[in-house]
């Protein structure tokens, strides 16, 4: 079965410090993407970063990095100098057909920004 | 609209009765995707469309639940019977394709409660 495991179910950082959540998954497919995404309490979904498996470089966003283990199966999200604004939270997701369609997420990590 | 609107955003309904919840995507996106997200998940995959028609239903529960997108652009998901098991956000998402490279825009979501 794919699965996304996210083994982190709360995280808390210091507000400017620099905090990494954690995601495994399982897929058969050899090209795939990857997704962070982050809910604060609006409920709305918003893309944060991306990940195309093939490509060996990691992704980065300004702020946000992820650290992608492709033998591994590992696709972690570094946030660097944590703002308020960065509490919500995160899921990691993929592509049930690797490359397209529907996505697949964990369950998510709470991330707490402390002031 | 800029984004992807959901109406209406709560819904509190009695166990056996039918709701619809609609979806406005952004406009010009061909792909829409539901999923269900219960507390304390993340969002399960449910139906998505490629214009009118549902390429890929099989995240859909049971008969209960169906989905109609009649002129490629608004969607319905439609719950009969519901159940208090129901009760859930329900997130709309909409694309530009179904290539995983195209960025899936969310909606605020429906929160929906089954007394």
């Amino acid at each position: 079965a794919q699965t996304v495991t996210q083994s982190q179910p709360e995280m808390s950082v210091q507000e400017a410090e620099t905090v990494t959540l954690s995601c495994t998954y399982d897929t058969s497919e050899s090209d795939y993407y990857l997704f962070w995404y982050k809910q604060p309490p609006s409920r709305q979904m918003i893309l944060v970063i991306r990940q195309e498996a093939y490509k060996q470089q990691n992704a980065t966003e300004n702020r946000f990095s992820v650290n992608f283990q492709k033998a591994a199966k590992s696709f972690s999200l570094k946030i660097s100098d944590s703002q308020l604004g960065d509490a919500a939270m995160y899921f990691c997701a993929y592509p049930l057909g690797g490359s397209q369609g529907n996505l697949i997420f964990g369950k998510g990590t709470k991330l707490s920004v402390k002031p | 609209g800029a984004g992807v609107s959901q109406t209406p955003s709560n819904k509190v309904t009695e166990k056996g009765k039918y709701v619809e919840l609609r979806c406005d995507p952004i406009s010009g996106h061909t792909a829409l995707y539901w999923y269900r997200q219960s507390l304390g998940q993340g969002p399960e995959f449910l139906i998505y469309f490629q214009g009118t028609g549902a390429a890929d239903d099989s995240g859909l529960p049971n008969d209960r639940f169906f989905a109609v997108r009649p002129e490629g652009s608004v969607s319905t998901l439609k719950i009969q019977r519901t159940e208090r098991g129901d009760s859930a956000v329900y997130l709309c998402a909409s694309s530009q394709g179904t290539s995983a490279y195209n960025e899936q825009f969310f909606g605020p979501g429906t929160r929906l409660t089954v007394l």
